[in-house]
């Protein structure tokens, strides 16, 4: 079975504190995602990454970064958190192959900022 | 860039019946796959079902079917004899298809379904 993990399944922070989000697979992905989900507006991606050190930015980067030092690991990283990042993130990975379609993803951290 | 709508926000169905929930996308490439994921409310995204473009035929696991009108841009999903464990929300996302660098998912705003007794 396929096991994407997130490191919480809660997390609350205050304003302006660093947060790590981390995520970590355990079918050799080459690909890896990480999601904000808000009400009414669906996943939206953030970063993802296709290789180890690789990254691209997504539809809203701004106020993340993304480190991913071995295959298996990909963090998201909030340098000082703002209650608008209060969400729920998700984090998903997939093979490189595009004919293995598709992303498997984690249980999800949601994230409050107060 | 690729969009995709889903115009109902939320659903009810009666257990037992069949409900199919709408999805229409835009996109100006040949290529493209499109995805229905299931989330119950413990959060985890779960796949239902997968159309690729050139497929001819609609996908179909188990209870679901996804029915693929490609010169509408629609991809809805139908699930039949829906059971209470099918109250969800429900979204459809599109995959583009290239080379290079990882395939990307834009998703739909959901559908959450209700199945009622």
């Amino acid at each position: 079975d396929v096991k994407v993990t997130q490191s919480s399944r809660y997390l609350v922070k205050r304003t302006g504190e660093k947060v790590f989000l981390e995520c970590v697979q355990d079918m050799d992905h080459e690909n890896m995602f990480w999601y904000r989900q808000d009400p009414g507006l669906g996943l939206r991606l953030i970063y993802f990454s296709y290789d180890v050190k690789m990254k691209e930015k997504g539809d809203i980067p701004e106020g993340y970064s993304v480190s991913r030092e071995k295959k298996e690991r990909f963090s998201l990283i909030l340098e000082s958190a703002s209650t608008n990042q209060t969400s729920m993130y998700l984090c998903a990975s997939s093979f490189a192959d595009t004919k293995s379609y598709e992303q498997y993803f984690g249980p999800g951290t949601r994230l409050t900022v107060t | 860039a690729q969009k995709i709508t889903q115009t109902q926000p939320g659903m009810f169905v009666q257990e037992k019946e069949a409900v199919t929930l709408d999805c229409t996308y835009d996109t100006s490439d040949q290529s493209y796959g499109l995805f229905w994921y299931k989330q119950p409310s413990s959060g985890e995204m779960i796949f239902l079902i997968y159309q690729g473009s050139y497929d001819e035929q609609n996908a179909t696991e188990g209870r679901y079917s996804l029915n693929f009108q490609k010169a509408r841009k629609s991809a809805n999903l139908v699930i039949s004899a829906s059971q209470l464990g099918d109250s969800a929300m429900y979204f459809c996302a599109m995959r583009e298809d290239y080379t290079g660098t990882a395939s990307k998912l834009t998703f739909g705003t959901g559908t959450r379904l209700q199945v009622t007794l």
